[in-house]
């Protein structure tokens, strides 16, 4: 399995965009639509934000949004807030039937 | 509300066994595909197992493949997860996660809080 690369951290003043890149996604035909990214606070389960590479969940803001280009996933977040200091995990299919999440980032909102 | 209730975590000796279960409540059990993902405290996520909504495909990761089995009774609206030849590195949170479809997507829109396995002499 190989494996899925998100940068550490990645910081943003509040009402900026941020992005956040997952590199390493299969290129296997029809493996790389399954894309999901979670949102996790300390001492709390996760949260799914985009399932299906750009599919948001109801209840989701729309200030989250999930794209991809070659082997490479994105979250991006508009309009920063405070609350959306967390950390964020990318998950997508290794292949196999397998599955792998990236190592997650951690959000700081300067 | 969905509801995701893990047990049957604990101490175990390395080598030794235990049965993860996970109650699901307040969404219909068998149009969803399950899985199992755990956590180190203070690490990342990592995806254990997964199961179909009617069992027929069952996937692991490699670092429990042959030790671990996933099973699900659809009946008794339940998930479980048999852990046999435990290591020391197996400690983690055990999450019990539900996916958005009958297949497995890893579009998991919901997750119980976790039971707690540590495997130590």
């Amino acid at each position: 399995q190989s494996a899925l690369t998100q940068p550490r951290s990645v910081s943003g003043s509040p009402g900026q965009s941020v992005t956040i890149s997952c590199t390493g996604i299969s290129t296997l035909l029809g493996a790389s639509d399954y894309v999901s990214w979670y949102q996790q606070y300390p001492g709390k389960a996760p949260k799914l934000l985009i399932y299906d590479v750009t599919k948001r969940p109801s209840g989701v803001p729309d200030r989250f949004s999930g794209s991809k280009s070659g082997s490479t996933a994105f979250l991006t977040i508009s309009g920063l807030q405070a609350e959306d200091e967390a950390d964020y995990y990318c998950c997508s299919y290794a292949g196999r039937y397998t599955w792998m999440f990236g190592g997650g980032t951690k959000l700081t909102v300067l | 509300e969905v509801q995701l209730v893990e047990s049957g975590g604990g101490l175990v000796q390395p080598g030794r066994s235990l049965r993860l279960s996970c109650a699901a409540s307040g969404f219909i059990f068998d149009d969803c595909a399950m899985h199992w993902v755990r956590q180190v405290p203070g690490k990342g996520l990592e995806w254990v197992s997964s199961i179909t909504w009617n069992s027929a495909s069952t996937s692991y990761s490699d670092s429990v493949m042959g030790r671990f089995t996933i099973s699900r009774d659809n009946a008794k609206n339940s998930l479980h997860l048999q852990m046999n030849s435990l290591r020391v590195e197996d400690t983690a949170f055990y999450y019990c996660a539900k996916d958005l479809f009958r297949t497995i997507t890893m579009g998991v829109d919901h997750w119980g809080q976790g039971t707690l396995v540590t495997v130590s002499s």
